[in-house]
């Protein structure tokens, strides 16, 4: 079956540290992939895009891999802050239909 | 000058009863979207509309009709709502590219409608 994962459970980072974040896919052949925020009770922002025929992509503190032969793209943010704690969402575009897959998110919580 | 806009905010209401969710746009974008999010936070895509027309219908009751009457607005009417119609409605709208990537661009989301069906 065809299914995108992201960690359940949230994660909590020490300020100052890398946060990583994971999202794997299973069956899909994606186009691009996209990482989004979003803050409670708030709609998702998007942060970044990652295309399949590229290996990272940075934007300031962020940056995203995506390894199509593990099926994983995974979300750095260095220098950590509290400011970022939030959930974040991969989502995924498959090269079919073009049509957005979204993982289910990960909260990640950055302490002072 | 919001980008994507939802009213209400809130929405509680009795089982049985219609309701209505606006979305507006002032992106000048030609796709929207209306997603629910229930408790887990798993966003799921109900609807989304390409210059006023269905393009996409996933598998939802038939007690829910999208509207769009041009391509800035689009709007979510449910009828007859029950328990399991409580959660977070969001609107999104995106450019579409008109080249391999077809409809789905980054999308931009409005703040959400907070439904609560008692």
């Amino acid at each position: 079956s065809q299914k995108i994962e992201q960690n359940s459970e949230a994660l909590n980072i020490q300020e100052g540290k890398t946060a990583t974040l994971t999202c794997n896919y299973t069956n899909y052949s994606p186009a691009y992939l996209q990482w989004y925020r979003q803050d409670p009770g708030r709609g998702p922002v998007f942060l970044l895009l990652i295309r399949e025929n590229e290996k990272e992509k940075r934007k300031e503190r962020l940056k995203v891999t995506f390894d199509t032969t593990l099926k994983q793209s995974l979300f750095h943010i260095t220098a950590s802050q509290p400011a970022d704690s939030a959930t974040y969402l991969c989502a995924l575009v498959t090269d079919s239909n073009y049509q957005l897959i979204w993982g289910a998110g990960t909260k990640l919580i950055i302490k002072p | 000058d919001t980008a994507v806009s939802q009213t209400p905010k809130y929405l509680v209401t009795q089982m049985g009863n219609d309701k209505s969710i606006k979305c507006e746009q002032n992106l000048g974008h030609d796709t929207m979207y209306w997603y629910k999010q229930d408790s887990k936070k798993f966003l799921k895509i109900m609807f989304s509309y390409n210059n006023k027309e269905l393009i996409i219908n996933e598998t939802v009751p038939n007690r829910f009709s999208p509207k769009s009457p041009d391509k800035a607005h689009l709007n979510l009417h449910i009828n007859s709502l029950e328990l399991g119609d409580s959660a977070v409605y969001f609107c999104a709208s995106s450019l579409t590219s008109g080249g391999a990537f077809g409809l789905s661009e980054t999308q931009y989301f409005g703040p959400g409608t907070r439904l609560l069906v008692l």
